[in-house]
């Protein structure tokens, strides 16, 4: 069963702490992105991986920080310098030689609340 | 900067109804114009794209109508039922770079 996995669905931390959200796919896709969702501000991308231990900075990176180490793994760490990181968290992934290369897959998202 | 400008905010139709939704873009070099169907706590699923090549494109009850000297693509739900009801994205991105640029979307509910 192919696709894009999220974990955890939800996620509860206290404000200071550091916490990593999880992003696997299966689809054997080369780039993946994350995107932050805030209500009635549509998706803003934080950062994106077009290569293994390459990434570039998104229009929203500040306070976030990423990895690549394989093709099908790109975990987001949310740190204590993100000043607002309640939202919904979204990964996507993007194959060059799909149908459409434009083409972005997106999982179920990970919805993170800070205390 | 805002580069996608997504009209309107929330949209109420009654079932059968043909609901359409608008965007309008800034950049030049975008040259793929996706739109997306989200449903509350889910991921946004891809529904229809378009290229400038095209002026219409449809799949199913969806329509994408494209403008491009104007800079303006739109959404068009025909036979539109409850479960229709979601928010919809426009997006847009460059095949220089493949970021999408996305609206900040649009509720709309179908009423029985």
């Amino acid at each position: 069963d192919g696709g894009i996995t999220q974990s955890p669905k939800y996620l509860f931390r206290k404000e200071g702490q550091n916490v990593t959200l999880s992003c696997e796919q299966n689809l054997n896709h080369d780039a993946m992105y994350w995107y932050r969702q805030d209500p009635g501000q549509g998706l803003r991308l934080i950062y994106y991986s077009q290569i293994v231990n390459d990434f570039q900075k998104g229009d929203i990176a500040e306070g976030y920080s990423v990895s690549r180490e394989k093709k099908e793994s790109f975990p987001l760490t949310v740190t204590s310098a993100q000043k607002n990181p309640t939202a919904f968290y979204l990964c996507a992934s993007r194959n060059f030689r799909g149908a459409d290369p434009n083409e972005q897959f997106f999982g179920p998202g990970t919805r993170l609340t800070v205390l | 900067q805002q580069q996608v400008k997504q009209s309107p905010q929330s949209l109420i139709v009654q079932k059968g109804g043909i609901p359409i939704i608008n965007c309008a873009y800034e950049n030049t070099a975008f040259d793929y114009f996706p739109w997306y169907q989200q449903f509350p706590g889910k991921g946004p699923a891809l529904l229809i794209a378009i290229r400038p090549d095209v002026s219409e494109k449809k799949e199913g009850r969806f329509t994408i109508s494209f403008n491009k000297s104007a800079k303006q693509f739109s959404l068009h739900i025909m036979d539109s039922q409850p479960g229709d009801s979601a928010t919809y994205f426009c997006a847009a991105s460059s095949s220089s770079n493949y970021k999408l640029t996305f609206g900040k979307g649009t509720l709309l509910t179908v009423n029985p």
